[in-house]
C-alpha cells in the first residue's frame, strides 16, 4: 500500500465550526489531491496541488481552502463547516507523470450536524 | 465540465454469470482508468488505457477504450463474489490535468 495516512477517519461536528483534516504521505509524491465522495455524484475534485505552496482549485472548492506547507502533508480546511459538507473525504497522491496513477488514502467520514 | 457517464449504475448478478459496464462521454480523453472500491477504502487501480481501440486484459476482467477516445466499457467473464465492489472510471483530457472520475456502478455478485 502507497503510504498515505489520513486523520482523523472520522469527526462529527458542529454547523458553523471550523473543521481541518489531514493526509499525510510518505511517497514523497508531487502532487496530493483533496476529493469528496457522495451518493449519486462520486468523486468530485475539490483542491490539489503540485508543489509546495503550489496549490488550484477543483470543481468543488467553494467553502474549502488547502494549505501544503511540506511535501508529505496537505491540509484541507473546512473554515465554518456546513450540512451540505457532510461527505466521505479521500486525500489521493501521484507522481505527476503522464497518466500518472493516483494512490488513495481510506478516506475521512465527517458529519457536519 | 467534462462529464463521464457510467452505465448501469447498479448491477447485481449471480455468481458465474458475465457482465459489461460502460463509461461514455462527448469529450475526448487522453488516458481512461478504471478503479474498484470496497466499502471503508478508496478507490485502487485496475488499468490504465491510452490508445484508441486498445484492449487490456487482467484475468478475468477485459478493458477496452473506444477508438475515438471517448468511451470505455470492462467486461468481467464468470463473476465471482469477490469482484464486488464499486467500479469508477476516470479520464484525462491531458497528460497532467487532474482526473476527473463517473459516478460509479455498483456490482454484487451473488453466490
Amino acid at each position: 500500500d502507497a503510504g498515505i495516512t489520513q486523520s482523523p477517519r472520522h469527526k462529527v461536528t458542529e454547523t458553523g465550526t471550523p473543521v481541518t483534516l489531514r493526509c499525510h504521505q510518505t511517497e514523497n509524491h508531487r502532487y496530493m489531491y483533496w476529493y469528496r465522495q457522495d451518493p449519486g455524484h462520486g468523486l468530485r475534485l475539490i483542491h490539489y496541488s503540485y508543489g509546495v505552496k503550489d496549490t488550484d482549485k477543483g470543481e468543488v472548492s467553494d467553502g474549502y481552502s488547502v494549505s501544503r506547507s511540506k511535501t508529505e502533508d496537505f491540509l484541507l480546511t473546512l473554515e465554518s463547516a456546513t450540512s451540505s459538507q457532510t461527505s466521505v473525504y479521500f486525500c489521493a497522491i501521484s507522481r505527476g507523470s503522464t497518466n500518472e496513477k493516483l494512490f488513495f488514502g481510506s478516506g475521512t467520514q465527517l458529519s457536519v450536524l | 465540465t467534462q462529464l463521464l457517464e457510467q452505465s448501469p449504475q447498479f448491477l447485481s448478478i449471480q455468481e458465474g454469470e458475465n457482465l459489461t459496464v460502460y463509461c461514455n462521454s462527448s469529450s475526448v480523453f487522453s488516458s481512461l482508468q478504471w478503479y474498484r472500491q470496497e466499502p471503508g477504502e478508496g478507490p485502487v487501480l485496475l488499468v490504465t488505457v491510452v490508445t484508441g481501440g486498445e484492449v487490456k486484459k487482467l484475468k478475468r476482467l477485459t478493458f477496452q477504450f473506444g477508438d475515438a477516445r471517448k468511451d470505455s466499457s470492462l467486461h468481467i467473464t464468470a463473476a465471482q463474489p469477490g469482484d464486488t465492489g464499486l467500479y469508477l472510471c476516470a479520464g484525462r483530457n491531458s497528460g497532467n490535468t487532474p482526473l476527473v472520475f463517473g459516478k460509479g456502478t455498483r456490482l454484487s455478485v451473488i453466490a
